[in-house]
């Protein structure tokens, strides 16, 4: 399996409050990328890095932000959380681009009250 | 974007040979066909993917029409492991800019696989 960790697995906040993910890997890959999950929807896109300090926007960034200061981690900020985020987050990785492989973590379910 | 449509929902029976179709009409001629699946509560999972040739790996086949307008995953022999959500997606190189990184997920396929 890659060796992808997120951080945390589970998380219960209330609205209004500040929230970062955190998804570390081990496999030293260029792209990193935000997922979120809800039902109805699938996956849908929130931010994408293409290396240190290069992210771009996905389908769903409005009220997210992302940092990335290292190859091995991209941190994923609410900034001030609402109900309509409650969802199961996925980070992913890969190697390159168009014809390299996702590999996803786990994921990190949050709720915001 | 090109999209995929894929059935809501497949069945199988375990040790049976399932096959996943995927229609993909507008595709062009540089985009790649990629499979993922995802059992309950996990990430997803690479599967496999091609361009215009058949390929194979351990966990599947995939076979992709002579137009590529189509194509279908083959699981061998299913197992009760396999019942997931499959995914078929496809993924430009050449769109513009960083974009060429994204997959875009749709609903996939629910494949229940019976004992």
């Amino acid at each position: 399996d890659a060796g992808i960790t997120q951080s945390p697995r589970h998380k219960v906040t209330e609205t209004g409050t500040p929230v970062t993910l955190r998804c570390h890997q081990t496999e030293n890959h260029r792209y990193m990328y935000w997922y979120r999950q809800d039902p109805g929807h699938g996956l849908r896109l929130i931010h994408y890095s293409y290396g240190v300090k290069d992210t771009d926007k996905g389908e769903v960034s409005d009220g997210y932000s992302v940092s990335r200061s290292k190859t091995e981690d991209f941190l994923l900020t609410l900034e001030s959380a609402t109900s309509s985020q409650t969802s199961v987050y996925f980070c992913a990785i890969s190697e390159s681009s168009y014809n390299s492989p996702l590999h996803f973590g786990n994921g990190t379910r949050l709720t915001v009250t | 974007d090109a999209k995929t449509t894929q059935p809501n929902s497949m069945e199988s029976n375990e040790e049976e040979p399932v096959h996943l179709p995927c229609n993909h009409s507008t595709i062009s001629g540089t985009d790649y066909i990629h499979w993922y699946r995802q059992l309950p509560s996990q990430g997803p999972e690479y599967v496999i993917h091609g361009l215009t040739s058949n390929v194979n790996n351990r966990m599947a086949s995939l076979a992709i029409a002579e137009d590529r307008k189509s194509s279908t995953l083959i699981l061998h022999r299913a197992t009760l492991r396999d019942a997931a959500v499959y995914y078929c997606i496809l993924r430009d190189p050449n769109a513009g800019g960083t974009s060429y990184g994204k997959l875009t997920f749709g609903q996939g396929t629910i494949l229940t696989v019976h004992p």
